[in-house]
């Protein structure tokens, strides 16, 4: 069974600086790997996707990398600002006999401070 | 705008009764979704449908029933066999459930034993 796995489960920083958020997977038989950011109370928006064949991807200050035979990814912020803030959830895609279906890791719980 | 309504924000049961959360997306998505967020865990699978009058069990099916007779419409209901319904749940669709299709989610529903 694919598990995910998330590191560290909360992170607080200065405003500026650069951070990483790690995510790992057991099972590196995935369709494609995703991260989401959540802000409290709300549901959730899909910052990158990395497609199984891709090494990255990137969207402005944000860059998510896949290994995916070691079953690591990272998402990097640059120069992070307090509207940041927020939790951060990778997810893997994998297929099931009934279609495919996203597994979650716990998510990183990140604080920028000003 | 097209996107997930999920209705109500809050919802609170009594023991012994049943409620239901509802889920609308003008999207014209074949497949939906509902999950499970417990707090400071990542998102777990109860029920998905990948088209109408279709629905699968998810990791966490025990305790809720699903219906889906319109497109658009996925409600979840969480019954007097769930003990323990006190989380956030979400609701998600996609295009189908082919690989690499995108999932969207709406803000929520916050479930809370009176």
């Amino acid at each position: 069974k694919q598990e995910v796995t998330q590191i560290p489960a909360a992170l607080s920083v200065p405003e500026g600086e650069n951070l990483v958020l790690n995510c790992s997977f057991t099972d590196s038989a995935i369709y494609n790997l995703q991260w989401f950011r959540q802000d409290p109370g709300k549901g959730l928006t899909s910052l990158l996707l990395i497609q199984s064949s891709q090494r990255e991807q990137t969207s402005g200050r944000l860059n998510a990398s896949l290994d995916k035979s070691s079953g690591r990814s990272t998402l990097y912020i640059a120069a992070s600002q307090p509207g940041d803030s927020a939790t951060y959830l990778c997810a893997v895609q994998v297929q099931e006999t009934s279609g495919s279906r996203l597994t979650f890791g716990e998510g990183t719980q990140l604080t920028v401070n000003p | 705008d097209g996107g997930i309504t999920q209705s109500p924000k809050y919802l609170f049961r009594k023991e012994g009764q049943n409620v239901t959360l509802s889920c609308e997306q003008n999207l014209n998505h074949d497949a939906m979704y509902w999950y499970r967020q417990d707090p400071g865990q990542g998102l777990r699978l109860i029920y998905y449908s990948q088209i109408v009058n279709d629905f699968q069990k998810g990791d966490i099916a025990e305790g809720y029933s699903v219906s889906r007779e319109k497109k658009e419409s996925f409600p979840l209901t969480v019954t007097s066999a769930q003990k323990n319904p006190t989380a956030f749940y979400l609701c998600a669709s996609s295009v189908s459930t082919g690989r690499s299709r995108p999932q969207h989610f709406g803000d929520g529903t916050r479930l809370s034993i009176l």
